[in-house]
């Protein structure tokens, strides 16, 4: 039973434009969402994260935004810059020092 | 920011020997770590979680006998593959919680069983 879902195992997009990866998740509980960045054979960097009871969330030229009533939330990266390509895993936690659950990642492509 | 070491990065070891993965949190106090396995390009899985001073928590399926974890002080987390097989040929990754809402990662430790 996938918790978090990220539908799109790739995404290609052209240096300068946006990116927009999706996740979907089933649990309601959840009290945070956060998006994470992986190179291979790399530990996954925190990104950006919001909480449950907002619905955006910025940090220079990330931003996430959150529609709980679509259990649904998106990651928006512009402008899109070749660096940003990797691997990209949505995750979310209920409160307290609780485990990350994770979706499968999207594989961005930022092609220059 | 919220640092954690993990050792090796990578090891290869023969089938029915034993290896022991470290995770240090190098600025903060890790009161709980959490272990993550990675199957090529697949999800993180988690497997285990430990808390500094108890028995592991461990996930459905995962053989606590196989997996051995200790959290013997606040800044140190091991797991300990016993008697490895090349199935359990993985990317295996701690992550503890810090200060903010995004929990700090290890590098990972790639393990190969031959």
């Amino acid at each position: 039973d996938q918790q978090v879902k990220q539908n799109s195992p790739s995404l290609s997009v052209q240096e300068g434009r946006i990116s927009i990866l999706n996740c979907d998740y089933t649990n309601s509980m959840f009290d945070y969402f956060l998006w994470y960045k992986k190179y291979p054979a790399e530990g996954p960097t925190f990104l950006i994260s919001i909480s449950s009871i907002k619905d955006k969330n910025e940090d220079g030229r990330f931003t996430v935004f959150l529609n709980k009533s679509a259990k649904h939330l998106s990651l928006h990266i512009v402008p899109s810059q070749p660096g940003d390509s990797a691997v990209y895993f949505c995750a979310a936690r209920k409160l307290g020092n609780t485990p990350l659950v994770f979706g499968k990642g999207t594989r961005l492509s930022v092609i220059a | 920011g919220a640092v954690v070491s993990q050792h090796p990065s990578r090891v290869i070891c023969k089938s029915g020997t034993s290896v022991k993965i470290e995770c240090r949190s190098l600025d903060f106090q890790a009161t709980t770590m959490f272990w993550y396995r990675q199957f090529p390009k697949k999800s993180l899985m988690l497997m285990a979680t430990s808390n500094e001073g108890s028995k592991a928590t461990y996930e459905q399926g995962v053989e606590k006998d196989k997996f051995l974890i200790n959290h013997a002080s606040l800044t140190l987390s091991t797991l300990t593959v016993t008697s490895a097989h090349p199935e359990d040929s993985s990317f295996y990754i701690c992550s503890a919680p810090g200060t903010g809402d995004g929990y700090t990662f290890g590098s990972g430790t790639r393990l190969t069983v031959v």
